[in-house]
């Protein structure tokens, strides 16, 4: 099945450690995001990307870098983590297709990564 | 304000009743609207889209938009225990790019 993987699900980290949270996915979707979820503020877009060569800053980017290795990988690095990044994130991808609607911008998430800053 | 509003919650139907989620939203050039439903620990699900004003049924869940009150709706008929998740109400604005409220837990009561 096309699907969405994310790695690790699951890290704890130091104070000021360098973090890469990786992304792929088989859908063969052009677009790929990042969004990190806290309690109660929903999801919040990190960074987003169209294509290989398309990469743009989201609404909390800061703290925040990333990398589009090929289509289908998106990664997320937290260069020096800290606890306030503490949260849950998540990838998501979503296609171009259109129609008479234009871009729908469904979007498909990945199952997440619970990442623990202490 | 925020962008995009839901009533947090927690909302608590009783099995078989209907469960009413809401959702404002700010920005008027907004085109495309979606509910996901979330269950705890676990990612995002798309379960219904809309893009016209109206209704848009699909099996037990309707979502309806209203333009102009620039408001969104999701309606759960005949609710189940397996309902019990959060919503998030999620908005296609005019910067192209989904904007999220924060959920509404709803809890289906056997």
């Amino acid at each position: 099945d096309a699907d969405v993987t994310q790695t690790p699900r699951n890290r704890i980290t130091k104070t000021g450690k360098r973090i890469m949270l990786e992304c792929s996915q088989t859908k063969g979707h052009d677009r790929m995001y990042w969004y990190r979820q806290d309690p109660g503020l929903g999801l919040r877009l990190i960074y987003y990307s169209f294509d290989v060569k398309d990469i743009n800053k989201g609404e909390i980017s800061d703290g925040y870098s990333v990398s589009r290795q090929a289509q289908a990988k998106f990664s997320l690095s937290l260069e020096s983590a800290i606890p306030n990044q503490t949260a849950l994130y998540f990838c998501a991808t979503s296609d171009t297709a259109g129609g008479s609607q234009g871009d729908y911008n469904e979007q498909f998430f990945g199952p997440g990564t619970r990442l623990t800053v202490l | 304000q925020k962008e995009v509003e839901q009533n947090s919650g927690p909302l608590s139907v009783p099995e078989g009743a209907i469960a009413s989620l809401n959702c404002t939203y700010s920005d008027r050039g907004s085109q495309s609207f979606f509910w996901y439903r979330q269950y705890s620990g676990k990612s995002p699900e798309l379960i219904m889209s809309i893009y016209s004003n109206g209704d848009k049924e699909d099996g037990r869940f309707t979502a309806q938009l209203n333009k102009a009150s620039q408001y969104v709706s999701l309606l759960i008929r005949d609710s189940q225990p397996s309902d019990s998740a959060t919503y998030l109400c999620a908005v296609r604005g005019s910067a192209r790019q989904l904007t999220f409220g924060s959920g509404t837990q709803l809890t289906v009561l056997p």
